[in-house]
Formats: C-alpha cells, sequence, structure tokens
C-alpha cells in the first residue's frame, strides 16, 4: 500500500497569510491527488484534486502543485482568512484505494 | 439529494456485543467506502465495494465486515465489539469504479466501546 506522510503536522499563520502543506508518497502509479478540509466536527469535504498528467491547479485562492518525480504534492492557500482554520488530509489514490495523510491543524490568526 | 447518509449518529456499545452501521448515497455513485478517523491517525480504509455486487478489504479490516446490499447501500457490521473499535466511522461514495473522483462523505457515526 501507498506510505503517505503529510508535514507540517500543525501549522499557525496571520490572517492575510499564505500557507503551503506538503504530502509525499510512494506509489509511482498513483495519479490521483485531492485535498480534503475537515472542520472540527464535521465530515472531509473535497478543496482541490489534481491528475498526474497536470503540474498545476488554482481555484481563487487555494492551489495544488504537483512533482511527480520527487512523488510529492502541496496544498497553497493565499490571504487566508479565519475561515480556513481546519485540519487539512491529502489523500493520493492508489489503485482502488484512497489513503490519507495523518492532517495538517492550519490555524488563521485574526 | 440528501448525498451520503449514516445512521446511527451515536452509539454506545459493550465489548462483545454487534451493531451494523447503515449507510445510503442517492447520487447514483458506484463506488463506496467506510473509513474509521482516530484522533491523530487520519482516516483509514477499513472497506470498500468499487462497483454493485463486489466488496474488497481496504488497510484496516480486522473484526469488520460489510454488504454492498444495492448500488445505493453500503453497511459495515462489527461482530463482537472491541474497545479498540472506538472511533468515528465515516462512509463515502464516489462515482467512478476506478476511483481517481471526488468521495462525498456522509456525517459520521460516533461510536464508543467500553
Amino acid at each position: 500500500g501507498e506510505n503517505v506522510e503529510q508535514h507540517p503536522s500543525t501549522l499557525s499563520v496571520q490572517e492575510g497569510d499564505s500557507a503551503v502543506i506538503k504530502c509525499t508518497y510512494s506509489d509511482s502509479a498513483s495519479n490521483y491527488f485531492p485535498w480534503y478540509k475537515q472542520e472540527l466536527g464535521k465530515r472531509p469535504q473535497l478543496i482541490i484534486d489534481i491528475r498526474s498528467n497536470v503540474g498545476e491547479k488554482k481555484d481563487q485562492r487555494i492551489a495544488v502543485t504537483l512533482n511527480k518525480t520527487a512523488k510529492h504534492f502541496s496544498l497553497h492557500i493565499t490571504e487566508t482568512q479565519p475561515e480556513d482554520s481546519a485540519v487539512y488530509f491529502c489523500a493520493p489514490q492508489d489503485g482502488n484505494q484512497f489513503y490519507f495523510g495523518t492532517g495538517t491543524s492550519l490555524t488563521v490568526i485574526p | 439529494n440528501a448525498g451520503v447518509t449514516q445512521t446511527p449518529k451515536f452509539q454506545v456499545l459493550k465489548t462483545g456485543q454487534s451493531m451494523t452501521l447503515q449507510c445510503a448515497q442517492d447520487m447514483n455513485h458506484n463506488s463506496m467506502y467506510w473509513y474509521r478517523q482516530d484522533p491523530g491517525m487520519g482516516l483509514r480504509l477499513i472497506y470498500y465495494s468499487a462497483s454493485e455486487g463486489t466488496t474488497d478489504k481496504g488497510e484496516v479490516p480486522n473484526g469488520y465486515n460489510v454488504s454492498r446490499l444495492n448500488k445505493r447501500e453500503f453497511s459495515l457490521r462489527l461482530e463482537s465489539a472491541a474497545p479498540s473499535q472506538t472511533s468515528v466511522y465515516f462512509c463515502a461514495s464516489s462515482e467512478l469504479p476506478s476511483g481517481g473522483d471526488e468521495q462525498y462523505f456522509g456525517p459520521g457515526t460516533r461510536l464508543t466501546v467500553t
């Protein structure tokens, strides 16, 4: 199975600053790379994803970059807002399974 | 559309008791999944069903069984609950049988085994 590592485990930023979370994976055959956001007590929800034939994808303040050679992908959040405070998970796909990272707790300080 | 629904929302069991967690989706998705979430561990896949009529083990299947009753419903059964199965359980579904598509999660079931 996939070996997934996510860093950092906690991250605090000032409102308006940028946040970057990195996810490394082990299976070079993986071809789908999503990021999920989970607010306290709620279900995970997809915020952005990328496929292996693309190097970068952007959606307003959120972007994902993929380096297939180095087997890592990163979540970038710009102009952070207090509502961005949550736990973020990467979940690269390996075959029919998704392997979730252990999560990054992001706190945006007003 | 209700999306993905789960019952019950909360459950307390004694060691050795059995129970079934129910999950249903109304999005006509092909694939369904059961995860458990423990503090600091992320979500770990218990079982999944890539399409109606098939089920496969995930990362942590021991102590669990599943049934894909039809395209809409995917249940998870604990035959003899143990304290190590105390966790939050999430059901999810996605459209594509081969994955590579967004997973939609249910609201979760918080299970405590004493």
